[in-house]
């Protein structure tokens, strides 16, 4: 089965610790996203990649990082710099722009809560 | 810049009632995309829907049905004989022809009581 898969679902973080997300997809998607989302608000984006090796700030990127290494990997590390972490991290991918079937549809992974104790 | 407001925070009915979820953008293209999303307790967003700014044609799939009117830059979302399965967070997002991102809604909390 296609796919986004993220890990782990729960996480727990100790202040000043970096803690990395995975997200990991088979769909054969060119283009992956990581958003927040925080308690009764919707979603809002951090970073973003069109292609591999390339990838850019989304509206809230300070105190996080990204790398696209490879085409179906797009892990997330939240720094000891994000100074309020606790939230529900969704990753997501879509086919590239110019597909006029799916332009920008973009299907979502379970997501990680992660909690900074 | 792209702006999506959906102005209900939650809505609570009973069970076969049917219900509408507003949904208003902003946008200065021409050409842009409009979306909804079901987010389920589970909590990852299932797609519902795509809509591209030069079809206007409402869209009826089983008991839901979409409304976009861009005389008043709405996108509602209506569930007719709503049931318990229906309960979700509902997000509506928008997605300009120049952007790579979509901007999301806040959501609008759905309850639906037997």
């Amino acid at each position: 089965d296609g796919g986004i898969t993220q890990s782990p679902k729960y996480l727990f973080r100790k202040e000043g610790q970096n803690v990395t997300l995975s997200c990991e997809q088979n769909l054969n998607h060119d283009a992956m996203y990581w958003y927040r989302q925080d308690p009764g608000q919707g979603l809002r984006l951090i970073y973003y990649s069109q292609i591999v090796n390339d990838f850019q700030k989304g509206d809230i990127a300070e105190g996080y990082s990204v790398s696209r290494e490879k085409k179906e990997s797009f892990p997330l590390t939240v720094t000891s710099a994000q100074k309020n972490p606790t939230a529900f991290y969704l990753c997501a991918s879509s086919l590239p722009k110019g597909l006029a079937l799916s332009y920008n549809e973009q299907f979502f992974g379970p997501g990680t809560r992660l909690t900074v104790l | 810049a792209q702006k999506v407001t959906q102005a209900q925070t939650e809505i609570s009915v009973v069970e076969k009632e049917d219900v509408t979820l507003d949904c208003v953008y902003e946008t200065r293209d021409t050409t842009y995309y409009l979306f909804w999303y079901k987010q389920p307790p589970s909590g990852e967003l299932v797609f519902l829907i795509r809509r591209n700014s030069f079809d206007e044609q409402n869209e009826i799939s089983g008991r839901y049905s979409w409304n976009f009117q861009k005389s008043t830059s709405s996108f509602n979302f209506t569930i007719t004989a709503s049931q318990v399965v229906d309960s979700a967070v509902y997000f509506c997002a928008l997605s300009e022809e120049r952007a790579q991102k979509l901007v999301f809604g806040q959501g609008t909390r759905l309850t639906i009581n037997p």
